[in-house]
């Protein structure tokens, strides 16, 4: 199992620029999400899926983008990169409730550069 | 509004000493919380956990302490290694319905000193 994996590790934008994050997961989970990591705010929800066909927004979703075609991607995009969306970029995934087991996953990172 | 406060940025430890990583929350509909820890350029991984039912768990080195009345929970590495220098994160869920939604702190940085 490759778990989450998350392309590019790192990118450079020019303000106004689009782009798509990918994440893609191979352990047939329901639910994925996706977080950024400022400084000195933690992680911070995006937007997240509870499964093919079904997304919502989460804490911080403007100026993001999701579509949730498949169980294993979750791609989030922008739509006009702006120098308030550089931070680091994580996915997770996890499986549906099965009581109080926590069994999330997260990917490696995108690192995102807004100039 | 910060739903989960980590109000320490950073605590040194020496090696062998225990460290005390603590988390404050607001929502009292919260009742699933989390510790994950996260190494530089790696994503978190998941530490260690607890339901509103219990008010200690412990795994190894590893105690999560949960307060329900003060909305406060810690977590107790004994003994802290030099391994164990990282970010912490808690996080806190809403259960069932909002198992999807984690809220997580803004992080502690901990240095364990050799």
């Amino acid at each position: 199992n490759a778990g989450v994996t998350q392309t590019p590790k790192f990118q450079v934008l020019k303000t106004g620029q689009s782009m798509t994050l990918q994440c893609a997961q191979d352990m047939n989970h329901e639910y994925m999400s996706w977080y950024r990591q400022d400084p000195g705010m933690g992680l911070r929800l995006i937007h997240y899926s509870v499964g093919a066909g079904i997304t919502d927004q989460g804490e911080v979703p403007n100026g993001y983008n999701v579509s949730r075609s498949t169980t294993e991607d979750f791609p989030l995009r922008l739509l006009s990169a702006a120098p308030s969306q550089t931070s680091v970029y994580f996915c997770a995934s996890r499986t549906s409730w099965t009581g109080y087991q926590e069994t999330q996953y997260f990917g490696p990172g995108t690192r995102l550069l807004v100039l | 509004d910060q739903q989960v406060k980590q109000n320490s940025p950073s605590l040194s430890v020496q090696e062998g000493r225990i460290s005390i990583l603590n988390c404050d929350y607001t929502n009292s509909m919260f009742d699933y919380f989390l510790w994950y820890k996260k190494y530089p350029a790696e994503g978190p991984t998941f530490l260690i956990s607890i339901s509103s039912i219990k008010d200690k768990n412990e795994d190894g080195r590893f105690t999560v302490f949960l307060n329900k009345s003060a909305k406060h929970l810690s977590l107790h590495i004994v003994p802290s290694q030099p391994g164990d220098s990282a970010v912490y994160f808690c996080a806190a869920s809403e259960g069932p319905s909002g198992t999807y939604k984690y809220i997580f702190g803004t992080g502690t940085r901990l240095k364990v000193l050799a």
